[in-house]
């Protein structure tokens, strides 16, 4: 059956670096787009970026681009989001999600993994 | 890009219906029919309730419909459940080839 698993999250200084991953099971990355979404605590749902079925393509929200780079291991079936110049607006439960929207119009989001905490704090 | 606009709460009583509004412009929802709606109950990940305007995946109650006229798409709950309860996002694909999520709606079911 399909699974996403994030990791990596934790505690974070202002400025510094974190890697989440999400280990995909079920399912090869070759095959779907993968988004990766947030939510601050109490916020709602915000979109982060997406990484295209063929690895080439890649999206990302105004707000993160430039410090944050999505990126996959298809050998490892795993997505990884890059953070860096991480800002105190960065703390947020982090989801990877597939998407099943064969058209890549990111409209069909059926499979989301628990979700990993990152908090930016001094 | 701009959150689309949802109401921030509705509510309504067992066995009513109640519809939730998701207004965005024509570079997202009038321009595209890739609308989403998400069901979030506390501490859990989001679950797709509808795709592309009015579709449901498998396993979604036909309680749950969707609709869109322009720039605002619909979500309509009918038969209201205690179980509907949750926190409903609508989500559209973007001209700059992005995502947007609405602000989110806090249905209760009194």
């Amino acid at each position: 059956q399909v699974q996403l698993v994030e990791s990596g999250g934790g505690v974070v200084q202002p400025g510094r670096s974190l890697r989440l991953s999400c280990a995909a099971s079920g399912f090869t990355l070759t095959s779907y787009g993968m988004h990766w979404v947030r939510q601050a605590p109490g916020k709602g749902l915000e979109w982060v970026t997406v990484i295209w079925y063929d690895g080439n393509n890649k999206y990302y929200a105004d707000s993160v681009k430039g410090r944050f780079t999505v990126s996959r291991d298809t050998s490892k079936n795993t997505v990884y989001l890059q953070m860096s110049s991480l800002r105190a607006e960065d703390t947020a439960v982090y989801y990877c999600a597939r998407d099943d929207d064969g058209n890549s119009r990111y409209s069909r989001f059926e499979y989301w993994g628990q979700g990993t905490l990152v908090t930016v704090s001094s | 890009q701009s959150a689309l606009t949802q109401p921030a709460s509705v509510s309504g009583s067992p066995g009513q219906s109640i519809t939730i509004s998701c207004t965005g412009t024509s570079s997202d929802v009038g321009g595209y029919n890739s609308v989403s709606w998400y069901q979030q109950h506390p501490g859990k990940a989001p679950k797709l309730m509808i795709y592309d305007v009015n579709d449901r995946p498998s396993g979604v109650s036909n309680r749950f419909s969707g609709s869109k006229s322009g720039n605002t798409a619909s979500l309509t709950i009918s038969g209201l459940q205690a179980e509907d309860e949750a926190d409903y996002y609508c989500s559209s694909y973007t001209s700059t080839t992005t995502l947007v999520f609405g602000v989110g709606t806090k249905l209760t079911v009194l």
